[in-house]
């Protein structure tokens, strides 16, 4: 069956540092894979998805950035943290037009 | 894209009560719409996919209809329970490919004993 992993489940980060979130599916191939954040007051966001290997669309122009660098591997990433980067982080997959199955995410708060 | 409104926002529910809440879109571009239920630090949970016209879903207490004629999906909750307290999530899906689902801010459900 397939699962899909998504860690850490918190993290408290101060402004201008780094961020790595990873997400990873298993027991699937060549998923579209899905980055989305809620932020405080708001509803889920699509921020990043891939079809592929390499393959990455952003959404919405940000502070963060995503990769792929292999086939059931997501990561979302970012060189400065700002405090509105805060909120909660969700990683999903899909397979073709069925709905999405998704991690169970990272609160993020940058301070 | 297809953009979804959901009320009411938030709903309190007497324990046993049944109850029944909103999703809104524009019926131009519809393709298909989600239903999920989302706990607090949990992932949220797939209920049901709803594509045609007419569509009537059923899992365990929880039901939903679909009319995209007049843009407009019902979920059902008979006799609620506790543990049915979650956000309730209705993402469109306007079929454009790998491209995510479009949400809204969600009904939170609260049961009260």
């Amino acid at each position: 069956s397939q699962t899909i992993h998504q860690w850490p489940a918190t993290l408290v980060q101060p402004v201008g540092s780094p961020l790595s979130l990873e997400c990873t599916v298993e027991g699937t191939s060549n998923p579209n894979l899905y980055w989305y954040r809620q932020a405080a007051g708001r509803g889920l966001q699509l921020l990043f998805y891939s079809v592929g290997i390499g393959q990455i669309s952003s959404e919405v122009p940000q502070n963060l950035s995503a990769s792929r660098p292999q086939d059931r591997q997501f990561i979302l990433s970012s060189k400065k943290l700002l405090l509105s980067d805060s909120g909660f982080y969700l990683c999903a997959w899909s397979e073709g037009g069925s709905g999405q199955v998704f991690g169970s995410g990272t609160q993020l708060s940058v301070l | 894209i297809l953009n979804v409104e959901q009320s009411p926002q938030s709903l309190h529910v007497q324990e046993g009560d049944s109850t029944n809440f909103t999703c809104s879109f524009p019926s131009s571009n519809f393709y298909a719409l989600h239903w999920y239920r989302w706990e607090t630090a949990k992932s949220p949970e797939a209920l049901f996919v709803m594509t045609l016209n007419g569509d009537e879903k059923k899992k365990g207490r929880i039901s939903a209809t679909l009319n995209t004629k007049e843009g407009y999906s019902y979920l059902y909750i008979k006799g609620s329970q506790p543990e049915d307290s979650a956000t309730y999530l209705c993402p469109g899906d306007s079929g454009g490919g790998a491209d995510g689902l479009t949400f809204g801010k969600g009904t939170h459900l609260i049961i009260q004993p």
